[in-house]
This record gives structure tokens, C-alpha cells and sequence, in this order.
């Protein structure tokens, strides 16, 4: 079965870049979120959307912006990064007619040196 | 918003004993509560999840619990196996949809 795709698997940035990250969600799953995850830490909601609207917000910078698109892939913009924003980037999908039930992709593991 | 609690922060058990873990939630609210396992730099893969509307669910040797009216449910594992050494986490509904974690329980299986 198809799964939630995530790329690219790692990044390497320096201190003051960018980095786009991309996620593909299962066929048919119509809300995409984005979780962060420090290491020995418990992922962090950072923001969610649903049909290609923004549902949900949390401790995403404002450095960060997301979008969904038209084929409802996601995309994670991370600007000036900081040696703090190091961290696995999951991204999760689930169908709006079931509560709950998130899958998740792989993860991205961005480094900022 | 969602606070979920969990504890304990690490856990040791012997091979073959049992495991529990148990967290607590804030928002009386929700009414979904799923149960994560991770592997080191692995994504978090759904062991079981429970809805409010039964307070007790079974899949082989995992089990959860729910108690709505003091607001907590629990994990438990019987029969441990050392492939069950991973980090546990557990997670409440808020709002639409959003899962809030718990701080995540770190289980090692002694052989």
C-alpha cells in the first residue's frame, strides 16, 4: 500500500539558508500536518492543512511557511535556519472522514551546520 | 488546549514480564487516543489506538485502557519480547484533528 512520501530523507544546510522540504500524502488523504522532532524529544505539532487550506498552527517560527497544493503535496519552507532547527520533519496524512488516525512518512532529517 | 502527560520517562522490564505505561490528558473533549512506537531515527508507526466510546481494546499482547471520568488510559504490554525495546508515546485529539504527544516513554527489554 501506498505510503506518505517524504523528501529529500536528509539536508544539510549552513547556518542563515534554507531548505524546502516535500511531502506526499497517501492517495485520497485530504489533510497533511507537519510535526518537528528534537532529538530524545516528542514530536511537535507545527502546522496542518486540510483540502489545501491551513487547519491548524502551532509552534511553527515565523520563519517557517507551508503550503498544500493542488495535489495536495505539502511543502515546508524554512528560512534563516538555526543551529536550533536541526531535527527529524515528519509528515503525517490521515482522510478527513476518519478522526485521528494519522500515517506518517519517514522523515526528513535536516542538519544545520 | 490538549496537555498530555505520560510517564514513566524510561521503563526496564525483564523479558517475558509485563509493561505498563500510562498517560493522562487535560481535554475532556477528546475522544481519540492513539499509541505510537519509534525506533531510533524511525518514523512513529500506530501500535493501537482506543476511542472514547470503550474504555478497553486488545490486539494480541498489547492492550490499552480508557478512563474517561479521571481523564487517562494506559499501555500494556504482556509477554515482552526485546524487539518491543523502542520509545513509546501517546497522544490526545485536539481541535479538528491535531495530535498532541505525550513526552514519549523510553522501554528496554532485559533479555
Amino acid at each position: 500500500a501506498a505510503g506518505v512520501i517524504q523528501s529529500p530523507r536528509h539536508l544539510i544546510k549552513e547556518k542563515r539558508e534554507t531548505a524546502t522540504l516535500k511531502c506526499y500524502p497517501i492517495p485520497r488523504h485530504d489533510t497533511v500536518y507537519w510535526y518537528q522532532q528534537g532529538p530524545g524529544q516528542d514530536p511537535q505539532f507545527l502546522i496542518s492543512f486540510y483540502e489545501k487550506m491551513q487547519s491548524d498552527k502551532g509552534s511553527i517560527p515565523d520563519r517557517f511557511s507551508a503550503q498544500q497544493f493542488s495535489d495536495y503535496h505539502s511543502e515546508l519552507n524554512m528560512s534563516s535556519l538555526e543551529l536550533g532547527d536541526s531535527a527529524l520533519y515528519f509528515c503525517a496524512s490521515s482522510s478527513g472522514a476518519t478522526t485521528g488516525e494519522l500515517f506518517f512518512g519517514e522523515g526528513s532529517r535536516l542538519t544545520v551546520l | 488546549g490538549e496537555n498530555v502527560e505520560q510517564h514513566p520517562s524510561t521503563l526496564s522490564v525483564q523479558e517475558g514480564d509485563s509493561a505498563v505505561i500510562k498517560c493522562t490528558y487535560s481535554d475532556s473533549a477528546s475522544n481519540y487516543f492513539p499509541w505510537y512506537k519509534q525506533e531510533l531515527g524511525k518514523r512513529p508507526q500506530l501500535i493501537i489506538d482506543i476511542r472514547s466510546n470503550v474504555g478497553e481494546k486488545k490486539d494480541q499482547r498489547i492492550a490499552v485502557t480508557l478512563n474517561k471520568t479521571a481523564k487517562h488510559f494506559s499501555l500494556h504490554i504482556t509477554e515482552t519480547q526485546p524487539e518491543d525495546s523502542a520509545v513509546y508515546f501517546c497522544a490526545g485529539i485536539q481541535g479538528a484533528q491535531k495530535l498532541v504527544f505525550g513526552q514519549g516513554t523510553r522501554l528496554t527489554i532485559n533479555p
